[in-house]
């Protein structure tokens, strides 16, 4: 079946520092792929995503590019700030309605960013 | 905008008892559901529903009830709670199968 594996956490970073974190899946056919930030005490919110091979998210600084050849959907920012202290989660849906369209999510891992 | 509303946030309970976690959205979303974050589980799917009067089971359903009545409206039943369902419930919507998922800010429960 389907499943997301990311980097286990938690990760701590001085600002400014670059930021990486792994995440890669197994899927069959075309999933589509998700960044999600849950802030403290706080529900989860879209980052990015990408929906096909190649095509790469962004906002708020953050980057993930969508490579099929490595399964993989690695979540970078160049230089990471307090506020984005966080848990980040790597998330996949699979081709096809009903349950094909739930999300799958990776365990989550959570940055702290020092001043 | 109100989006997706949980309630209640917190909720503690003693084992055997039961109740209702309610999830009402006002974005006239079809899909909606239900997942549980547990720490180094990240999130796993309880039920989901694309539609009123459809209902279905994701990865986790046993212990939890599920019924959509409306559009609007999502509530998850723990018949006999356990200690194995402390844990954060979040209730999410989205507008088609390959749209965003929103969330709701979460219900933290505790079973003694």
């Amino acid at each position: 079946g389907n499943s997301v594996t990311q980097m286990e956490g938690p990760v701590t970073l001085s600002e400014e520092a670059f930021l990486t974190i792994n995440c890669t899946y197994t899927a069959t056919g075309y999933p589509s792929l998700f960044w999600y930030v849950q802030y403290p005490g706080e529900g989860l919110q879209l980052l990015l995503k990408a929906t096909k091979a190649d095509d790469k998210g962004s906002n708020k600084g953050f980057e993930a590019t969508y490579r099929k050849e490595t399964t993989s959907f690695h979540l970078e920012k160049g230089s990471v700030q307090v506020s984005d202290s966080a848990v980040y989660f790597c998330a996949l849906r699979g081709g096809g309605g009903g349950s094909q369209g739930n999300l799958i999510f990776g365990k989550g891992t959570k940055l702290s960013v020092k001043p | 905008n109100a989006g997706v509303t949980q309630t209640p946030k917190f909720q503690v309970l003693k084992t055997g008892q039961s109740m209702t976690l309610q999830c009402a959205q006002d974005m006239n979303h079809e899909y909606m559901s239900w997942y549980r974050q547990d720490p180094g589980m990240g999130l796993r799917l309880i039920h989901y529903s694309v539609g009123a009067g459809i209902t279905d089971q994701g990865e986790v359903p046993n212990g939890y009830n599920v019924s959509r009545s409306t559009t609007e409206d999502f509530p998850l039943r723990l018949l006999s709670a356990a200690p194995s369902q402390t844990s954060v419930y979040f209730c999410a919507s989205t507008y088609g199968e390959n749209g965003e998922l929103f969330f709701g800010e979460g219900s933290r429960l505790t079973v003694l």
